[in-house]
């Protein structure tokens, strides 16, 4: 069975230049989350969503932030316009149910990198 | 005060030893307690989740006070294989995942 896949594994942009990141879950899993670790800081969660509902977006640091699922399957997380303290690992993590012992499987980030 | 907080480390222990790190959470209300193990570069993998009773698997025991508000995990017989970083994290009811900032752990020759 795939794991969670993200793409790109890459990106470097220039600040105030537009990227838009795509998680695809594990196919069945309807919670998809997205986390994100900036250089010397922990993983910290930015949003949570159940099939194409927002559950929590709570960790979502501004409006310069976009996530969507449309259609409950693959997710993306917009960051337009870039600034030099979006860089970092962005993580997706999905799982199939929201009992708080579900495991969550985390899909490999995406490195961005603004300069 | 960070959410979760974790011993630094670096930890550098020769293989065949046992190495212990602790953690401890401030929200009263967590539900859930994990250890995952991150690699260098990779994403984060569960290792194991942690209860009151305390769980053991194979060479890796995990503990959890919730009165006190403290996970620990404890790795017997260190092996090449364990170097990696070790992230506490705890979770609330709807599957938010709250890290600690990861304890490295080197096992050398």
């Amino acid at each position: 069975e795939a794991g969670v896949t993200q793409f790109p594994s890459h990106s470097v942009i220039e600040k105030g230049q537009t990227v838009t990141l795509r998680c695809d879950p594990i196919s069945g899993h309807d919670n998809l989350y997205w986390y994100r670790r900036v250089m010397g800081k922990e993983i910290k969660f930015l949003l949570h969503f159940v099939k194409e509902s927002k559950q929590d977006e709570s960790g979502m640091p501004n409006n310069r932030f976009l996530a969507e699922r449309t259609g409950g399957t693959y997710s993306t997380l917009k960051v337009q316009p870039a600034e030099l303290e979006d860089s970092g690992v962005y993580f997706c993590a999905s799982s199939q149910g929201t009992t708080y012992q579900e495991t969550q499987y985390f899909g490999p980030g995406t490195r961005l990198l603004v300069l | 005060r960070k959410e979760v907080e974790q011993d630094p480390g670096p930890f550098n222990v020769p293989e065949g030893a046992t190495v212990a790190f602790n953690c401890t959470y401030s929200n009263s209300a967590s539900q859930s307690f994990f250890w995952y193990r991150q690699d260098c570069r990779k994403e984060p993998k569960l290792l194991m989740s942690v209860y009151s009773s305390g769980n053991e698997d194979g060479r890796f025991t995990a503990q959890l006070n919730r009165a006190s508000q403290y996970i620990s995990l404890l790795i017997r017989d260190s092996k090449l294989s364990d170097s990696a970083t070790y992230l506490c994290v705890v979770g609330t009811s709807y599957g938010k995942l709250t890290f600690g900032q990861g304890t490295i752990l080197t096992v050398h020759p």
